[in-house]
């Protein structure tokens, strides 16, 4: 099955700057990746998501990045703002199979 | 347009006992999946429900079951519970079955003792 492994777990960073989140997957067969945000006792929610067939998607600050060849897609949030603060998830899936969430990045940005 | 509503919000049980989750699906999607996040973790598929039918498991015992209605709805039972049980199960709904844009609810926190 599909293994999503995430990092990292935690980061840090100053309001305004950029922060990245990375993912693998190991499943060569996946064409579906979502990014999700989920904020302290609120329920998951979809920011972004691209398909194998597109190597770059952006919106407003937000931006994903897909290597299909290395198996590993990443997460850019430009010029982070506190209510950037949460904890994102990424994952993968084939058609036709289940999506596997990575382990979660929490990523706090100080004002 | 309403969105994907979970009852209870929180839930204690005792090991043994069995409980049943319930999740409306938002309107218009025919499609819901369970997941189970532990606490610090990412959500782990338990299964997926459609058209009444069960569309795909992940790697959960039988003790783990559920139930799509006409109109869509969800419960999702768990038998025997065991103290590892205990986390955040969350319901989310689709529009179809690629389990693609999902929708989630708030959860059920569920706490095993």
């Amino acid at each position: 099955g599909e293994n999503v492994e995430q990092h990292p777990s935690t980061l840090s960073v100053q309001e305004g700057d950029s922060a990245v989140i990375k993912c693998t997957y190991s499943d060569s067969a996946s064409n579906y990746f979502p990014w999700y945000k989920q904020e302290l006792g609120k329920r998951p929610q979809l920011i972004i998501d691209i398909r194998s067939n597109v190597g770059e998607k952006k919106d407003q600050r937000i931006a994903v990045t897909l290597n299909k060849t290395a198996k590993h897609f990443s997460l850019h949030i430009t010029e982070t703002q506190p209510e950037d603060s949460a904890v994102y998830f990424c994952a993968a899936i084939r058609a036709g199979n289940m999506l596997t969430f990575g382990g979660g990045t929490r990523l706090m940005v100080k004002p | 347009e309403t969105g994907v509503t979970q009852s209870p919000t929180h839930l204690i049980k005792t090991r043994g006992q069995q409980v049943t989750l319930r999740c409306s699906s938002q309107s218009g999607h025919n499609t819901v999946s369970w997941y189970q996040q532990a606490l610090g973790q990412g959500p782990q598929f338990i299964f997926q429900y459609y058209r009444e039918e069960e569309n795909g498991r992940g790697n959960f015992p039988p003790r783990f079951s559920g139930l799509q209605f006409p109109n869509y709805s969800s419960e999702l039972n768990v038998n025997a519970l065991e103290l590892d049980d205990s986390a955040l199960y969350l319901c989310a709904s689709s529009p179809g079955t690629a389990n693609e844009k999902l929708f989630f609810g708030s959860g059920t926190q569920l706490s095993v003792l």
